[in-house]
């Protein structure tokens, strides 16, 4: 059973347009949701995280959306460029980032320039 | 910001042998770290968990006899392949967390592992 799921598998996006990755979860004690980026070679670097106490949070072009009653949250990267290439992951856990974390499934993001 | 080094980053090996790596936090004593298996283009798939001190917690479906981990201290979590053998290959990744406050967990670079 996947508890965490993530769309789309891939995106293509041009350079300065908006890129949209969206989750969903199921298990309500998740209490932190972050966000990894990963460029090939190279581990996941977090990107920004949030809590179910806030529904929006932003840094700089990196926003996450998120909405508690769906059970759903969303990274939006704003003015996209060519090196926010990478794959990015959703995740979440309970008690913090220092509990397991469950992974989503990745998209692998391209932006033209 | 939180720094986790793994070394090696890559390593090739013969069929049979056994494979150490090891996962460093270099600014914050980790309390906690996970290790983790990733395949191509597919998610990480979390292998165990250590605890500085204790045995670590494996989860189902992984080995612990071929893959053993040691959390000897507060800043070093060792993974031992054990025996390796060709399906084996993968990317391996640690990640360590201080285990108190809002801190999230922080990656290591990866071990690629290429079993011949």
């Amino acid at each position: 059973q996947q508890q965490v799921k993530q769309s789309p598998q891939s995106l293509i996006v041009q350079k300065g347009g908006i890129s949209i990755i969206n989750c969903a979860y199921e298990n309500t004690a998740f209490d932190y949701f972050p966000w990894y980026q990963q460029f090939p070679g190279k581990g996941p670097a977090l990107l920004i995280a949030i809590r179910p106490d806030v529904s929006e949070k932003k840094e700089g072009r990196f926003t996450i959306s998120f909405n508690k009653s769906a059970k759903q949250f969303s990274l939006h990267i704003m003015d996209s460029q060519p090196g926010d290439s990478a794959t990015y992951f959703c995740a979440a856990s309970k008690n913090s980032g220092y509990s397991t974390l469950t992974f989503g499934k990745g998209t692998m993001l391209l932006v033209s320039p | 910001g939180a720094v986790v080094s793994q070394h090696p980053s890559r390593v090739i090996c013969k069929s049979g042998t056994s494979v150490k790596i090891e996962c460093r936090s270099l600014d914050f004593q980790a309390t906690t770290m996970f290790w983790y298996r990733q395949f191509p283009k597919q998610s990480l798939m979390l292998m165990a968990t250590s605890n500085e001190g204790s045995k670590a917690t494996y989860e189902q479906g992984v080995e612990k006899d071929k893959f053993l981990i040691n959390h000897a201290s507060l800043t070093l979590s060792t993974l031992t392949v054990t025996s390796a053998h060709p399906e084996d290959s993968s990317f391996y990744i640690c990640s360590a967390s201080p285990g108190t406050g809002d801190q999230p967990q922080h990656f290591g670079d990866g071990t690629r592992l290429s079993i011949l």
